[in-house]
């Protein structure tokens, strides 16, 4: 069973600056099957990343994703108001299908 | 525009059931699998429950099995979850989310989600 890791918990950063999201296996997967989610309060998530580092449709460029093993980031290059949230990843292994990391909570100051 | 959204939520009596319905449109449903993802108050995403597009594979996470059953109608254009014998744990969130066709297993769009609460 893959577990997967998020830290920080919480990311108190200004508008403008960069924002680094870790989200670590314990076990190596592919990074194929690593997505990453975006979740304002009261909505469902949104599909920011997949295969690791593709944008969904529709998501801004200052979002990316990078990573491969047991290691994946979600970064956003200059936080803007709106990106106030909860980001997730997400990874499939054959054992236990999808698989959702804790959560980062990224706070605008 | 892609559309999925859920009913049937509500308040239950633990060992009670209950039956979701995810309705979907703006796609062709029969050709996309799906799952259930719940989210407990204040709490992460949890999945639940996979079907194939064609009904021929259904997974559960084990704190379901035995206990919820997820079924479709592609001519409906209905994803379901029937659950049984509910507990104070399964109050929660529960979107149901399109799965891509490239096979990389991302949820490309969810539900907004329906609210179980099971308490007496």
């Amino acid at each position: 069973e893959v577990v997967l890791t998020q830290s920080p918990g919480t990311l108190s950063l200004s508008a403008g600056e960069r924002a680094t999201l870790s989200c670590r296996a314990s076990q190596s997967v592919s990074s194929s099957y690593s997505a990453w989610y975006q979740q304002k309060p009261g909505q469902a998530p949104r599909l920011l990343i997949y295969g690791a580092s593709n944008r969904a449709t529709g998501i801004p460029d200052r979002f990316s994703g990078s990573g491969s093993g047991t290691d994946y980031t979600l970064t956003i290059s200059r936080l803007e108001p709106e990106d106030s949230a909860v980001y997730y990843c997400q990874q499939y292994d054959y054992s236990t299908r999808l698989t959702f990391g804790g959560g980062t909570k990224v706070e605008i100051k | 525009e892609v559309q999925l959204v859920e009913s049937g939520g509500g308040l239950v009596k633990p060992g009670g059931s209950l039956r979701l319905s995810c309705a979907a449109s703006g796609f062709t449903f029969s050709s996309y699998r799906m799952n259930w993802v719940r989210q407990a108050p204040g709490m992460g995403l949890e999945w639940v429950s996979f079907i194939s597009d064609t009904n021929n594979k259904i997974d559960y996470a084990d704190s379901v099995k035995g206990r919820f059953t997820i079924s479709r109608d592609n001519a409906k254009n209905s994803l379901y979850l029937q659950m049984n014998s509910l507990r104070a744990e399964d109050t929660a969130v529960y979107y149901c989310a399109r799965e891509d066709t490239s096979g990389w297993f991302y949820q490309d769009n969810w539900g907004q989600g329906t609210l179980v609460t099971v308490s007496s």
